[in-house]
């Protein structure tokens, strides 16, 4: 069964302060892992989709990588609307996503 | 703008009441899901459709019930039997089905409480 553990469970940063998000996988035949952004009483917003260990994406202060067994979620110099819960799934070979459980991040001015 | 509705935003159960989410696409997405969410657990699947009149369940589909008669539409009916439905419900959609690697694209959820 494909597994998925996000950490930390909740991470507090004063704007500006740079950090990364971890995503550990185990998954039968990786096709594919995404991030998602998930703010409150919200559905998740698709931010990044990694196919392959060494790929990158970037988006504004985000960058996801990843490696066989894991995949990071930086932050640069993060603003207070960054806040949000950050997600990560993987699609496997079960035919299904399985989704973790969520890195919850809050931003202080 | 392309998209995912799922309406109501909020709803109530009453015991021994059956209720229904809606969920509509635009998107011309194939693939259509029923996520279920509560605090501290992952997002697990209610039940998914590939295709129209076509759907198979998911992992814990005990006291719901849906129905995929458009392409554009995925209902889902919280029956009587299921004992603990108060949670958040989110509808997602994507290209293909499961099997593949295009990501899940969600709407803005029904938080359903019991009365």
């Amino acid at each position: 069964e494909d597994q998925v553990t996000q950490s930390p469970e909740a991470l507090r940063l004063q704007e500006g302060e740079s950090s990364s998000l971890n995503c550990s996988y185990t998954v039968s035949g990786l096709r594919g892992l995404f991030w998602y952004r998930q703010d409150p009483g919200k559905g998740p917003e698709f931010l990044f989709t990694l196919y392959s260990a060494g790929e990158e994406k970037e988006k504004e202060r985000l960058k996801a990588t990843l490696t066989k067994k894991e995949s990071f979620l930086h932050i640069t110099a993060p603003k207070p609307e960054d806040s949000a819960t950050y997600l990560c799934a993987v699609s496997g070979g079960y035919q299904k996503v399985t989704f973790g459980t969520g890195t919850k991040l809050q931003v202080i001015p | 703008d392309g998209g995912i509705t799922q309406s109501p935003k909020y709803l109530f159960r009453k015991e021994g009441q059956n209720v229904t989410l809606s969920c509509e696409q635009n998107l011309n997405h194939d693939a259509m899901y029923w996520y279920r969410q509560d605090p501290g657990q992952g997002l697990r699947l209610i039940y998914y459709s590939q295709i129209v009149n076509d759907f198979q369940k998911g992992d814990i589909a005990e006291g719901y019930s849906v129905s995929r008669e458009k392409k554009e539409s995925f209902p889902l009916t919280v029956t009587s039997a299921q004992k603990n439905p108060t949670a958040f419900y989110l509808c997602a959609s994507s290209v293909e089905g499961p099997q593949a690697h295009q990501p899940q694209h969600f709407g803005d959820g029904t938080r359903l409480s019991i009365l």
